[in-house]
């Protein structure tokens, strides 16, 4: 596609489950980036994949977080036994590079509320 | 660390006229980059203007521009003739050189902007 697609564009779990969070950068695209945004927050970064490997993990809250990113493209980001303070907008950009200027591409996120 | 503080929470703005959205950062690096971003309730962040903090002179692109104080470490964002379109919240980024914190961004809390017709 021509944009970052993440799915799904809503989820609605219970406490305790795990859920699984997928994006789809932008062909050709070889950073990509997570980022959480919670209500009436800003962005906060969880983690950084560069290929397929992760440079910097150093934003994920907790152990239950986990990502891995495949191929050099589709990344997952895993939440297992979710909590009530993990709702928020799961954000995922991607980028031809690091450079400073180089500019990031953002998907739509996924709104995930655990009940 | 660096941190992006925006002390406004929400602005308004009539339609046709001009506000200006603050936003203030905190670093020890010389050469950075700034961002302003527009999130509408698409939810989908898109980039409004770029800053390279080596250029003195300030960035514009069309109704938006940007009045970049390096010494103070303030990077405010202006829109002219505003638009309903233009209603979204904005935030306010900041990024470390070429390869260094491997380019992720660091934003500030975002302000609500309402353009009233």
């Amino acid at each position: 596609g021509a944009g970052v697609s993440q799915s799904p564009s809503n989820k609605v779990t219970e406490k305790g489950k795990d859920v699984e969070l997928r994006c789809d950068p932008i062909s050709g695209h070889t950073a990509l980036y997570w980022y959480r945004q919670s209500l009436g927050q800003g962005l906060e970064f969880l983690i950084y994949f560069q290929g397929n490997s992760a440079p910097d993990k150093s934003g994920l809250p907790s152990d239950r977080f986990s990502a891995e990113r495949t191929g050099g493209s589709v990344s997952t980001l895993t939440i297992q036994r979710t909590q009530q303070e993990d709702s928020a907008v799961y954000l995922c950009a991607s980028s031809l590079g690091v450079r400073g200027n180089t500019e990031a591409f953002f998907g739509q996120g996924t709104r995930l509320t655990v009940v | 660390a660096q941190t992006v503080t925006q002390s406004q929470p929400e602005m308004s703005v009539q339609e046709a006229e001009t506000v200006t959205l603050s936003c203030t950062y905190d670093t020890s690096e010389s050469d950075y980059y700034l961002f302003w971003y527009k999130q509408p309730p698409s939810r989908q962040m898109i980039l409004v203007i770029r800053q390279e903090a080596y250029k003195q002179q300030n960035a514009t692109e069309n109704r938006f521009s940007v009045n970049f104080q390096k010494a103070a470490k303030s990077f405010s964002l202006k829109i002219s003739d505003s638009q309903l379109g233009d209603a979204a919240m904005y935030f306010c980024a900041y990024r470390s050189p070429g390869g260094t914190s491997y380019g992720k961004l660091t934003f500030g809390q975002g302000t609500i902007l309402t353009v009233h017709p």
